[in-house]
């Protein structure tokens, strides 16, 4: 099931530099996504979200951008801190409250001080 | 700030026998979850749960699985006779705090149970 793909299983940044985190989906149905930070031994926590009606959605540090043409979307972190080196989810739902999330393979990020 | 719990966090069990693996979602939500995220896969949805039934599940969600919430707060999830391929974590997860006024799609997650059968 490669319904939510993220090609990139890593990347490496410099800290105070930028970070775009790559994610495609094939479901046409979905119209939610969200990204999702992790950490070593812990569960998801949940970064930012974006629905379909809108290209882009901000909140501090952190811009998600939606391309629904080409089923893509990109998770930009600037300025990048060390604290951000994490696995990082996107994650795709349909519609209503209560459905589940269709996860990708994640990517890892390493930010160098 | 409110978030959902797990226990145990690691359970070693063989080959066959039942486990229970708990969870507390927050307190005011009214749709829970189980996923399961084996070693370098995926994190995999398994059931959905809301109003005291299962709402969706997947295939992997067999008839070994089940899932109750027995009291007004904890949220099971059991594995009647496990096999070795059940190993991985399990992370249960709650979204949709009662009263929401918007479509709300954000699921919180808990820290997972490292389950390893043997």
């Amino acid at each position: 099931d490669q319904q939510v793909k993220q090609n990139s299983p890593s990347l490496s940044v410099q800290e105070g530099r930028i970070s775009i985190l790559n994610c495609d989906y094939t479901n046409s149905m979905f119209d939610y996504f969200l990204w999702y930070k992790k950490y070593p031994a812990e569960g998801p926590t949940f970064l930012i979200s974006i629905s379909s009606i809108k290209d882009k959605n901000e909140d501090g540090r952190f811009t998600v951008f939606l391309n629904k043409s080409a089923k893509h979307l990109s998770l930009h972190i600037v300025p990048s801190q060390p604290g951000d080196s994490a696995v990082y989810f996107c994650a795709a739902t349909l519609g209503a409250a209560g459905n589940k999330l269709t996860f990708g393979g994640g990517t890892r990020v390493l930010v160098k001080p | 700030e409110p978030e959902v719990t797990q226990t145990p966090s690691h359970q070693v069990t063989q080959m066959g026998q039942e486990v229970i693996l708990r969870c507390v979602p927050i307190s005011n939500h009214l749709y829970f979850y189980w996923y399961r995220q084996i070693l370098g896969q995926k994190v995999e949805f398994l059931v959905s749960f809301y109003n005291n039934e299962i709402s969706e599940k997947s295939e992997i969600f067999d008839d070994q699985f089940s899932v109750e919430r027995p009291d007004g707060s904890n949220f099971t999830l059991k594995i009647r006779s496990t096999k070795l391929e059940d190993s991985a974590m399990y992370f249960c997860a709650s979204s949709v705090p009662s009263g929401s006024v918007r479509s709300y799609n954000e699921q919180f997650f808990g820290p997972g149970t490292r389950l390893t059968v043997l």
